[in-house]
């Protein structure tokens, strides 16, 4: 199984700063013969089942807010929130759906400072 | 805009089988081969992917649960079931059906609400 490793577990950011999550796959998930990364980052809240965020990698879903962004090739990744808002307070996960079984990382747990 | 609903017991007695269903509206889980997934996720950890189904019936499952797996579908209905066997206190978990963006190797752009589904005698 591809193993997806998130840093950090959790993460306390104040409003208006930047916040950073790190994804970290044990093979990379970049398909060369269309050069895409098959790298997704889901926002949770509680009592809620995971939204998606950004897909390839990069890609932002039609209605995130363009503070998020999503970066990285192979086998690291970044989940980017330019300037943190209350509402985006959240459990954050990355995926990749390069191989069978499709993994998730553990979480990043992000909080106000 | 499509929508999914998760339906089944919310409790399971160990050794038995679970059976949820996923109802698919505001589109048609049966257009252009699309493919729906079953993710499970135990209280207070990660989602894992169970497995995930296209619309012409054929399937990816994954191998730690495969075993134990069936996933069915109902293209009349817009279903599609997922019957997990042998069920102990580790599957207690809430179980999401959701639609990939595309093919199978792609991202999930719709969840269902989740059912929390215990295991308890």
């Amino acid at each position: 199984d591809v193993v997806m490793t998130q840093s950090p577990d959790s993460l306390a950011v104040s409003l208006g700063e930047r916040a950073t999550i790190n994804c970290k796959s044990s093979q990379s998930v970049l398909y060369s013969s269309n050069n895409k990364n098959y790298l997704a980052w889901y926002q949770q809240k509680p009592g809620q089942p995971p939204k998606l965020l950004i897909h390839w990698a990069s890609t932002r879903e039609s209605g995130v807010p363009d503070r998020f962004s999503g970066s990285g090739s192979g086998t690291d990744f970044t989940l980017t929130i330019s300037s943190l808002q209350a509402e985006d307070v959240a459990l954050y996960y990355c995926q990749q759906y390069y191989t069978t079984p499709q993994t998730f990382g553990q979480g990043t747990k992000l909080e106000v400072k | 805009q499509l929508q999914l609903q998760e339906s089944g017991p919310r409790l399971v007695k160990p050794s038995e089988t679970l059976s949820l269903t996923c109802t698919v509206s505001g589109g048609s889980s049966s257009s252009s081969d699309s493919w729906c997934a079953w993710i499970r996720q135990p209280p207070g950890k990660g989602p894992e992917w169970i497995g995930s189904m296209s619309s012409r019936g054929n399937t990816y499952y994954n191998p730690s649960l495969k075993s134990r797996v069936t996933l069915l579908l109902d293209m009349s209905r817009d279903q599609f079931s997922l019957r997990l066997n042998s069920m102990t206190a580790a599957d207690t978990a809430v179980y999401y059906c959701a639609r990939h963006q595309g093919p199978y190797s792609s991202a999930l752009d719709s969840w269902g609400q989740g059912t929390l589904v215990t295991v308890s005698s």
